[in-house]
């Protein structure tokens, strides 16, 4: 079955970096992604990630993941303000329905 | 980039009474669009899978007769919640896979509507 658990807060201060963690169950998930929701919004795809890479950067965003352990990361280089959001990890297998984790609410503080 | 647009974006309605929601994909085709459902401050839940020119896919618990799903075009999925009660009352986001070779298998979400059922 899929699960995935993601924790559920995370401050951070205006400059630095953000870590938002992420593990999941399935091992056959293809596509593991992270997804942005300000409040009252949809959902904007931040980046994605193939399961057989271990590693993505594009621009202030960096994704790792550790297969053998099922968990993913995503980092945020120097938070900025705009940065305070919930974050979805979710995985997908082999038919593109996603799996959500509960959300991380991230705080930036000035 | 791609877009998914849904509409509305807020309706409120009448116990009783049905409502849909409308899913577009307006610069890819998407053969298949999914149906989630986001209660506050939890995650989503997928409700269900669409699929164009057949019958919706339905998740364990999902009513399929108070849920109908209709993919009646390439581009266009809609969500009709039939005799709305309060309990129904949410966010409801739709998402959809570019199917292009080049699209990366990025799947794109639309804004989602708020239902409020009173």
């Amino acid at each position: 079955g899929e699960d995935v658990e993601q924790s559920l807060f995370l401050s951070v201060r205006e400059g630095d970096s953000s870590v938002i963690n992420c593990t999941y169950t399935d091992s056959s998930s293809t596509y593991l992604y992270w997804y942005k929701q300000e409040p009252g919004a949809g959902l904007q795809l931040l980046t994605y990630i193939f399961s057989n890479m271990d590693m993505k950067q594009d621009q202030r965003l960096t994704v790792l993941l550790n297969k053998k352990d099922k968990h993913l990361s995503l980092r945020i280089a120097d938070t900025q303000t705009g940065d305070s959001a919930i974050y979805f990890c979710a995985e997908s297998v082999d038919d593109y329905k996603l799996s959500f984790g509960a959300g991380t609410t991230v705080t930036v503080r000035a | 980039g791609a877009v998914v647009s849904q509409h509305p974006s807020r309706v409120i309605c009448k116990s009783g009474t049905s409502v849909k929601i409308e899913c577009r994909s307006l610069d890819f085709q998407a053969t298949t669009m999914f149906w989630y459902r986001q209660f506050p401050k939890q995650s989503l839940m997928l409700m269900a899978t669409s699929n164009e020119g057949s019958k919706a896919t339905y998740e364990q618990g999902v009513e399929k007769d108070k849920f109908l799903i209709n993919h009646a075009s390439l581009t266009l999925s809609t969500l009709t919640v039939t005799s709305a009660h309060p309990e129904d009352s949410s966010f409801y986001i739709c998402s959809a896979r570019d199917l292009a070779e080049n699209s990366g298998n990025t799947i794109y979400f639309g804004e989602g509507s708020w239902l409020t059922v009173v």
